[in-house]
């Protein structure tokens, strides 16, 4: 079956840096995201990444070894405002397009 | 550029009862993705639908059932409510090719 597993919490200090880890297994591969959600909120785009490597976007890079079939979502110059659950979410085929999303990383930034 | 919505925001419904949740996608946007979000886990996948066509299903009995018309918006039709399908039904658009989806503000049933 698919399965993600990442870290349940996180903490960390305002202006550091995280890194959120995520590792799957899946057959059918086709690509990996990372989502933010706050807390009642629907959750936001961050990244996609279907080849590996690192794609970095802002304050925000995202990391895939589908060898490995781990991803990590780095974080940097941590604000207040990055409180939120992170999930990590893979596409896979079979039968059609499908998703499967990991329990999410509640992340904490403490002044 | 209009954002996905769904209608109602909330709904309260008894055991055995039947619901529709509507989803309008974004503005260019032909794919509708449904989930279903329990309380402090991941979003499920319950299905996918394509200029209209089911694309890919998760497992989710056929007592969930879905429509995409033909301006891309969408119906979530859930039958025979259970308990456990108390839940934020969140919906999500995107093009085809890019997968990158958006999220509507979700719909959250509760199940009596």
């Amino acid at each position: 079956g698919q399965n993600i597993d990442q870290p349940t919490e996180m903490t960390a200090t305002e202006g550091a840096i995280v890194q959120i880890n995520c590792t799957y297994q899946t057959s059918g591969f086709n690509g990996l995201f990372w989502y933010q959600q706050h807390a009642g909120e629907a959750p936001t785009f961050l990244s996609y990444n279907v080849l590996d490597g690192l794609e970095e976007k802002g304050r925000f890079s995202s990391f895939l070894s589908r060898s490995k079939g781990y991803s990590y979502l780095l974080l940097k110059e941590l604000q207040m405002k990055d409180s939120a659950s992170y999930l990590c979410a893979v596409a896979f085929v079979n039968y059609g397009q499908n998703f499967v999303f990991g329990p999410g990383t509640r992340l904490s930034v403490l002044p | 550029e209009t954002g996905v919505t769904q209608s109602p925001t909330h709904l309260i419904k008894t055991r055995g009862q039947q619901v529709t949740l509507r989803c309008s996608s974004q503005s260019g946007h032909n794919t509708v993705s449904w989930y279903q979000q329990a309380l402090g886990q991941g979003p499920q996948f319950i299905f996918q639908y394509y200029r209209e066509e089911e694309n890919g299903r998760g497992n989710f009995p056929p007592r969930f059932s879905g429509l995409q018309f033909p301006n891309y918006s969408s119906e979530l039709n859930v039958n025979a409510l259970e308990l456990d399908d108390s839940a934020l039904y969140l919906c999500a658009s995107s093009e085809r090719l890019a997968f990158e989806q958006y999220f509507g503000p979700g719909t959250r049933l509760t199940v009596t």
